[in-house]
């Protein structure tokens, strides 16, 4: 079983509608995060999370630590929005390198 | 702005050939890590570094080695690459988590294909 697992593996919505991807793990953790790749390869950190919510622009990361549960929000999404959002963790105690969920392929039309 | 390079972004190498990927930081980070990324799998840890000449295994090590000479630069090495080892391979670095928590910045990945 995958310590971290994310829900919907794709996603295809319109334009404007807002956007949730779900990141669900089963170890303790002292920090998640949550990565955007675009096509091509490069990986974003946008979020860094221990603990509550926090809001970048259009983007609401928060999390619930006694759930073991993260959700990514989207609002007014955009087709540039459109790329994989992955969910990691730093486990509790462990070495520095993150555990990645398989990540979410969001793709929004126009 | 933190800036990860990675010396290539496509490779194409032989079965049995020695192989190196380079990845350079200008942050003065700590901590660098190697990670490949593969279709269904996700990103797993192949090794990490925190500090020069200091290296520990991460999830999948077997079959690639590390270097780390300054602290600037840590090195992915496949000593007899195989196909198995046809991936994407993503650098990464932080500052020291003696310092708080952190977020990782990444470089722009390169394509590695074994033939």
């Amino acid at each position: 079983k995958n310590e971290v697992e994310q829900s919907p593996q794709n996603l295809t919505a319109q334009e404007g509608e807002f956007i949730t991807i779900n990141c669900s793990y089963s170890v303790g953790i002292s920090a998640l995060h949550w990565l955007q790749q675009h096509p091509g390869g490069g990986i974003v950190s946008l979020f860094m999370l221990s603990s509550g919510k926090k809001k970048h622009g259009r983007l609401i990361a928060t999390i619930n630590i006694q759930e073991k549960h993260s959700s990514l929000h989207i609002t007014a999404s955009h087709p540039r929005d459109s790329a994989v959002y992955i969910c990691a963790v730093r486990v509790r105690g462990g070495a520095d390198g993150l555990t990645f969920g398989k990540g979410t392929h969001l793709i929004i039309q126009p | 702005d933190v800036k990860v390079t990675q010396s290539s972004r496509y490779l194409v190498k032989r079965t049995g050939e020695k192989v190196f990927l380079e990845c350079v930081q200008d942050m003065d980070h700590e901590n660098m890590f190697w990670y490949r990324q593969d279709p269904g799998l996700g990103l797993r840890l192949i090794y990490f570094s925190y500090d020069v000449k200091m290296k520990e295994k991460g999830d999948i090590p077997e079959g690639y080695s590390v270097s780390r000479e300054k602290k600037e630069r840590f090195s992915l090495i496949l000593e007899s690459a195989s196909t198995n080892q046809t991936s994407m391979y993503l650098c990464a670095s932080s500052p020291s988590s003696g310092t708080g928590l952190h977020e990782q910045f990444f470089g722009p990945g390169t394509r590695l294909t074994v033939l």
